[in-house]
């Protein structure tokens, strides 16, 4: 059974910086392309960032490009989203997810908890 | 603004068959880019529904039917059950952002 666990959230004030891990498990970690999709309190998702099976390539959303970095260890199954220079429109629930296929843009069958990330002085 | 639009909300009477449309562009799902829908029930993470504009996850009831045409997808839900009341969001790729893009989600009311 796929299992997506997030952790890192919390309250942040603006401009300042956190970083998120999803430990994943019941899969083969490095067979897949794996996201960041967030949301904000009582709005739709946004897709953030995702990155390849290696590693070898990433991809971000205009709306945090420059100040998100995401990565892996597929030595420890774990994905991270390092997020600096926060803004309070970052203010969202932060979901991984992993696609139900090797496509980087497959849809999304595995989806963690979430973790709520609240940027604010 | 989302790249694919929905409407904000629908609404049915049990029993009664509902759709949602999703509106995208030529750099989406007018590109070929398949449409994947999600089910979001309050306070809780998506589920998929449909992936690949209409194909059903293992446990997904047959109620639930997707498809695709031109740039536009949509999602039927037939039977309608009181437990289906839920936010639907659409997903697809778009190649100009290099990324993927979501609907901004449509509120489906049970009367």
């Amino acid at each position: 059974e796929v299992q997506l666990v997030e952790s890192g959230g919390g309250l942040v004030q603006p401009g300042g910086s956190l970083r998120l891990s999803c430990a994943a498990s019941g899969f083969t970690f490095s067979s897949y392309a794996m996201s960041w999709v967030r949301q904000a309190p009582g709005k739709g998702l946004e897709w953030v960032s995702t990155i390849t099976g290696s590693g070898g390539s990433a991809y971000y959303a205009d709306s945090v490009k420059g100040r998100f970095t995401i990565s892996r260890d597929n030595s420890k199954n774990t994905l991270y989203l390092q997020m600096n220079s926060l803004r309070a429109e970052d203010t969202a629930v932060y979901y991984c997810a992993k696609p139900n296929s090797g496509y980087n843009y497959g849809a999304f069958s595995g989806w963690g908890q979430g973790t709520l990330v609240t940027v604010s002085s | 603004q989302s790249v694919l639009t929905q409407p904000p909300s629908v609404s049915g009477a049990p029993g009664q068959r509902v759709t949602i449309s999703c509106t995208g562009s030529s750099s989406n799902i007018g590109a070929g880019s398949d449409v994947h829908w999600y089910q979001q029930l309050p306070g809780t993470a998506p589920k998929l529904l449909i992936y690949g504009n209409s194909n059903r996850p293992s446990g997904v009831p047959d109620r639930f039917s997707g498809s695709k045409s031109g740039t536009s997808a949509s999602l039927a839900i037939s039977g309608l059950q009181a437990e289906d009341e839920a936010d639907y969001y659409c997903q697809s790729y778009d190649s100009s952002l290099s990324g993927s893009v979501f609907g901004g989600g449509t509120k489906l009311t049970v009367l």
